[in-house]
């Protein structure tokens, strides 16, 4: 299976901050990596494929980078709503495995 | 817009079978575009995907639960279940049943509310 892993598993924020998650694969993905967005008691929402591409909707100080092994989720301008855990996961080959999450917070 | 609900018994006793069913409404569960599958999450733990089936019944699985493990579609109903035997209390989890693209980067784009399953005698 390939291992996700995400740094740092939580951090706390402020609004209007830039926030930056990084997710690393166990062996080269391409760009097979897909970004959630959960929040307490709800199902996880769908953010970002391919690495860099946004889902349809979601607001542009989202981005995703990233090839290969490493990979960042970055926030620009945080806003209220997007306290929130953050999961990145692998479409490279299945099982389809997840990172642990990082929780971002105030 | 998909929108996916999961039913079934809430607690199960040890050594038993969990057995759930997702409903699919606002799109055709016999559309090529989608996987339809599991992911469960332990209380305040990560998320883990347990396995899909396409339209055709095509199945595949975590290897981890595999042999527990058995994913079904039912055309007819616009449904599909889940049936995990001889659970036991790590089994416990939120089981969520989602739609699964099946373009190439496969990215997991509906999912249901969830529905926290009790392993308990």
């Amino acid at each position: 299976d390939i291992q996700m892993t995400q740094s740092p598993s939580s951090l706390s924020a402020s609004v209007g901050d830039r926030v930056t998650i990084t997710c690393r694969a166990s062996q080269n993905i391409n760009n097979y990596l897909n970004w959630y967005q959960q929040k307490p008691g709800r199902a996880p929402k769908f953010l970002i494929y391919a690495a860099s591409s946004l889902q349809s909707g979601v607001p542009s100080r989202f981005s995703g980078s990233g090839s290969g092994t490493a990979f960042t989720l970055t926030i620009n301008t945080l806003q209220p709503e997007d306290f929130a855990t953050y999961y990145c996961q692998q479409s490279y080959s299945s099982p389809w495995t997840f990172g642990q999450g990082t929780r971002v917070e105030i | 817009q998909l929108q996916l609900q999961e039913s079934g018994p809430r607690l199960v006793k040890p050594s038993e079978t969990l057995s759930l069913i997702c409903t699919v409404s606002g799109g055709s569960i016999s559309s090529s575009s989608y996987y339809w599958g599991w992911i469960r999450q332990p209380p305040g733990k990560g998320l883990e995907w347990i396995g899909s089936v396409s339209y055709t019944g095509t199945t595949d699985y975590n290897p981890s639960l595999k042999s527990r493990l058995t994913i079904a579609i039912d055309t007819s109903k616009n449904q599909f279940s889940l049936k995990l035997s001889s659970v036991s209390a790590p089994d416990t989890a939120v089981y969520s049943c989602v739609a699964q693209s099946s373009s190439t980067w496969g990215w997991f784009e509906s999912w249901g509310q969830g529905a926290l399953v009790t392993v308990s005698s």
